[in-house]
């Protein structure tokens, strides 16, 4: 069974810091997609990054980079010189089941709250 | 372009009542996702609907239904309201296979 942890529950850094998120995710398929969400405080998850299992290529966008290997089931998360605007809570999920033809759902993680201090 | 939007934004209800939440897809989108979030957890999936159909379906009982209309959109209904199905129910649509959610603002229930 699918499973993502983020044992992170709460990070907390001053304003111009930079910080990386952890996310270590179970499948037993060798074809699944992962996902990075941010949540502010308005309810509604903003979508961030997506990554198959056959691009294991990290990427940086902005001030976010991630992180993704195979070989430890990690995908994590970077963001350089944080501002208070990044205050969210972040998730990790993770989609599978593609070979079953049942690859309609995201499992998440419980989450981490990231707070940004000025 | 219009995003997900969800309705009502915040419910109160009482134990045993039912409730019905309706979600209404990005513009494009032909597939409806609902989710479940208790507070402090992740979202857990409810079920997915496409074409009017129930496609796939999370670890819920019976008493979480639901319903897609020939526009795309979609309501969830709970029958027989318990105090742990208060949480932010979250709708999510995407455009057929795609794993690629848009998820709307939620609409949080809250159940007394």
């Amino acid at each position: 069974a699918q499973k993502v942890t983020q044992a992170q529950t709460e990070i907390s850094v001053v304003e111009k810091e930079d910080v990386t998120l952890d996310c270590v995710y179970e499948t037993r398929d060798t074809t699944y997609y992962l996902f990075w969400y941010k949540q502010p405080p308005s309810g509604e998850l903003v979508f961030l990054i997506r990554r198959n299992s056959f691009d294991e290529q990290n990427e940086i966008s902005g001030r976010y980079s991630w992180n993704f290997q195979k070989s430890t089931s990690s995908f994590n998360f970077t963001i350089t010189a944080s501002q208070v605007v990044d205050s969210a809570v972040y998730f990790c999920a993770l989609s599978e089941g593609f070979s079953s033809g049942s690859a309609r759902q995201l499992t998440f993680g419980s989450g981490t709250q990231l707070t940004v201090l000025p | 372009d219009a995003g997900v939007t969800q309705s009502p934004t915040h419910l109160i209800k009482t134990r045993g009542q039912q409730v019905t939440l309706r979600c209404s897809p990005k513009s494009g989108h032909d597939t409806v996702s609902w989710y479940q979030q208790a507070l402090g957890q992740g979202p857990q999936f409810i079920f997915q609907y496409y074409e009017e159909e129930e496609r796939q379906r999370g670890n819920f009982p019976d008493r979480f239904s639901g319903h897609q209309f020939p526009n795309y959109s979609s309501e969830l209904n709970v029958n027989a309201l318990l105090l742990g199905d208060s949480a932010l129910y979250l709708c999510a649509s995407s455009l057929g296979w795609s794993e690629k959610l848009f998820f709307g603002s939620g609409t949080q229930l809250s159940v007394l």
